[in-house]
């Protein structure tokens, strides 16, 4: 069974503060998605990693993939409240049947 | 372009009930899977489709639980006698091929009486 650690749980942060998120795996994955969830809603995709060591950007939001695809960072530079939500990473099996998801981050940034 | 969508929204079942939870697909996908999250818990794979086909069932529970995805309309989602502990926001996702990307609908959030 293929499990995916997301550190940390809960992260509260003052606006124009810096954060990383960790998504941690004994395993391999193909590929490695990040989505955010807000309440009520379903998780909408933020951006899919898929070559080890690659590093993505979006805007104030940096996304690598580790080099031998167990793990994976979301990196926010200059946090805003709009950035609050719970932000996923979810990973595909070799067989790209399923996702396996993390628990979750849940981020507030107060203004 | 329409994405994911799910009906309905919101689903109250008593007890022993029938719930029947739908999903139509982004135009083009052919590949549909079923996630059910827990209240403050994450994402679980339930079943992986594609059309007139189950594909992957490993985290559908044995009983009471099925999902179709026919020919033509959309995927269903079907759990007979329902108890307490299927209250839960159920999401499908689709994809035009795997491995690839998923697409999440809004889900539908299942409470049981």
């Amino acid at each position: 069974t293929q499990l995916l650690e997301q550190s940390p749980q809960f992260l509260s942060i003052q606006e124009g503060e810096n954060l990383t998120v960790y998504c941690n795996s004994s395993s391999v994955f193909s590929s490695l998605q990040w989505y955010r969830q807000e309440p009520g809603e379903g998780p909408v995709l933020l951006v899919t990693v898929v070559t080890g060591g690659e590093v993505k950007k979006l805007k104030r939001l940096t996304f690598q993939f580790g080099d031998a695809r167990k793990d994976s960072s979301l990196h926010i530079t200059a946090a805003q409240p709009g950035d609050t939500g719970l932000y996923l990473c979810a990973g595909h099996n070799n067989a790209g049947n399923m996702l396996t998801f993390g628990g979750g981050t849940r981020l507030m940034v107060k203004p | 372009n329409a994405g994911v969508m799910q009906n309905p929204r919101h689903l109250v079942r008593r007890r022993g009930q029938e719930a029947r939870l739908r999903c139509s697909p982004v135009k083009g996908h052919s590949h549909v899977y079923w996630y059910r999250q827990l209240p403050e818990e994450g994402l679980k794979f339930m079943v992986y489709l594609q059309k007139e086909n189950i594909i992957d069932e490993s985290g559908m529970p044995k009983e009471r639980f099925s999902a179709e995805f026919p020919k033509e309309g959309p995927s269903i989602l079907r759990i007979q006698q329902v108890v307490r502990g299927d209250s839960a926001a159920y999401f499908c996702a689709s994809s035009r091929g795997a491995p690839d990307t998923q697409y999440f609908g809004p889900g539908t959030r299942l409470t049981v009486l």
